[in-house]
């Protein structure tokens, strides 16, 4: 099956600064690759995605980009505020695979103010 | 929140019980899915159901049934929890998003300990 490892793991970033984090994936037939957002006591909220047919997508401060050749995807927040402070999940999955989600480990980002 | 709500939200129990969990969505989707989610390991899928009565295992389907006999409700049940299954269970449904495509949504959680 398809195997996500997603780095780093514990990310802190100053507020007003960028911050990257970073997934790759195991199956070249992965085709669908979304982001989840995390608060703490809440489940995971679909945040942005990409598909394999595009290389990046944008949706204001946050961007994602997708190197199918390497099997990687990096998620972008640019000009961190304190409410970017969360768990963030990538995650991989085949179409025709019933759209069955394959997570990474997480990364949890810190916004210091 | 995309309509889905969890039953119970939070439940103890002892080791050896039957639990049932409960994932509610108050639109028609066809594909639902159990995931539970632990330190270290993100989330990992128990097992889905593709329509009425139609089910299938995930990666971490051992211990664990479900049961789908309407669109709207499935059910997840530990035959006889174990300290292993404590964790933090989400549902999920996939919403077409524009054909070919869907997303995926989460539902609030359930936090089970098993003592």
């Amino acid at each position: 099956g398809e195997n996500v490892e997603q780095h780093p793991s514990t990310l802190s970033v100053q507020e007003g600064d960028s911050a990257v984090i970073k997934c790759t994936y195991s199956d070249s037939a992965s085709n669908y690759f979304p982001w989840y957002k995390q608060e703490l006591g809440k489940g995971p909220q679909l945040i942005i995605d990409i598909r394999s047919n595009v290389g990046e997508k944008k949706d204001q401060r946050i961007a994602v980009t997708l190197n199918k050749t390497a099997k990687h995807f990096s998620l972008h927040i640019t000009e961190t505020q304190p409410e970017d402070s969360a768990v963030y999940f990538c995650a991989a999955s085949l179409r025709s695979n019933d759209y069955k989600l394959s997570f990474g480990a997480g990364t949890t980002v810190t916004v210091r103010a | 929140d995309a309509g889905i709500t969890q039953s119970p939200r939070h439940k103890v129990t002892e080791t050896g019980t039957p639990v049932t969990l409960r994932c509610h969505q108050t639109e028609n989707h066809r594909y639902m899915y159990w995931y539970r989610q632990d330190p270290g390991h993100g989330l990992r899928l128990i097992h889905y159901s593709y329509g009425v009565k139609d089910t299938d295992k995930g990666e971490v389907s051992d211990g664990y049934s479900v049961s789908r006999s309407k669109t709207e409700d499935f059910l997840l049940t530990l035959e006889s929890a174990t300290s292993s299954q404590t964790s933090v269970y989400f549902c999920a449904i996939s919403v077409p998003a524009g054909k070919p495509s869907y997303e995926q949504y989460f539902g609030p959680g359930t936090r089970l300990t098993v003592t």
